[in-house]
């Protein structure tokens, strides 16, 4: 049983196009996550939220409580966004992540 | 800049030799994690560390253990290592339990032969 889903594992996009990565949970969360994670293993942090939505350059993240699902948009898509990205909730101390979502931006 | 460093990239370990990782965060965190990340598995908690000598088990631990003796330093152990134990590990930190953001170091890529 996963506690976190990401939708589409793979997507691959030619730059410049919209993307939209969806996550939906299943457990009360505290917060939600999206990590991005480059080729060579390290991961960072993108967005933290726990309510509404939020903006970082051409990332958007939003979340809908509710639903209990999120989405990461990544608008004019550039190959340097050529990652994985990961969402994860926080319950309490523990941390429950999706299997991420691989993205490929083509020039 | 805030930072969570793991002692080596990439490991190359003989079946039941004793393997250490190490991880050292500067950010003064409360929590420490440790987790093997896995194609098609994602992200598995192996131990976390919520104060200093405190450990609790996570998802996988067996044939793990970890050592946490000092608040910016968590240990991970092999006792044995096996060739299943091949994997990418990642520590993390985090201030304080529930709404706080994590920080992840660069990744060990543990092969054992």
């Amino acid at each position: 049983k996963n506690e976190v889903e990401q939708s589409p594992q793979n997507l691959t996009a030619q730059e410049g196009e919209f993307i939209t990565i969806n996550c939906s949970y299943s457990v009360g969360i505290s917060a939600l996550h999206w990590l991005q994670q480059h080729p060579g293993g390290g991961i960072v942090s993108l967005f933290m939220l726990s309510s509404g939505k939020k903006k970082h350059g051409r990332l958007i993240a939003t979340i809908n409580i509710q639903e209990k699902h999120s989405s990461l948009h990544i608008t004019a898509s550039h190959p340097r966004d050529s990652a994985v990205y990961i969402c994860a909730v926080t319950n309490f101390n523990k941390f429950y992540f999706g299997s991420g979502t691989k993205l490929n931006v083509k020039p | 800049d805030v930072k969570v460093t793991q002692s080596s990239r990439y490991l190359v370990k003989r079946t039941g030799e004793k393997v250490f990782l190490e991880c050292v965060q500067d950010m003064d965190h409360e929590n420490m994690f440790w987790y093997r990340q896995d194609p098609g598995l994602g992200l598995r908690l192996i131990y976390f560390s919520y104060d200093v000598k405190m450990k609790e088990k996570g998802d996988i631990p067996e044939g793990y253990s970890v050592s946490r003796e000092k608040k910016e330093r968590f240990s991970l152990i092999l006792e044995s290592a096996s060739t299943n134990q091949t994997s990418m590990y990642l520590c993390a930190s985090s201030l304080s339990p529930g709404n706080t953001e994590a920080f992840f170091g660069q990744g060990t890529r543990l092969t054992v032969v």
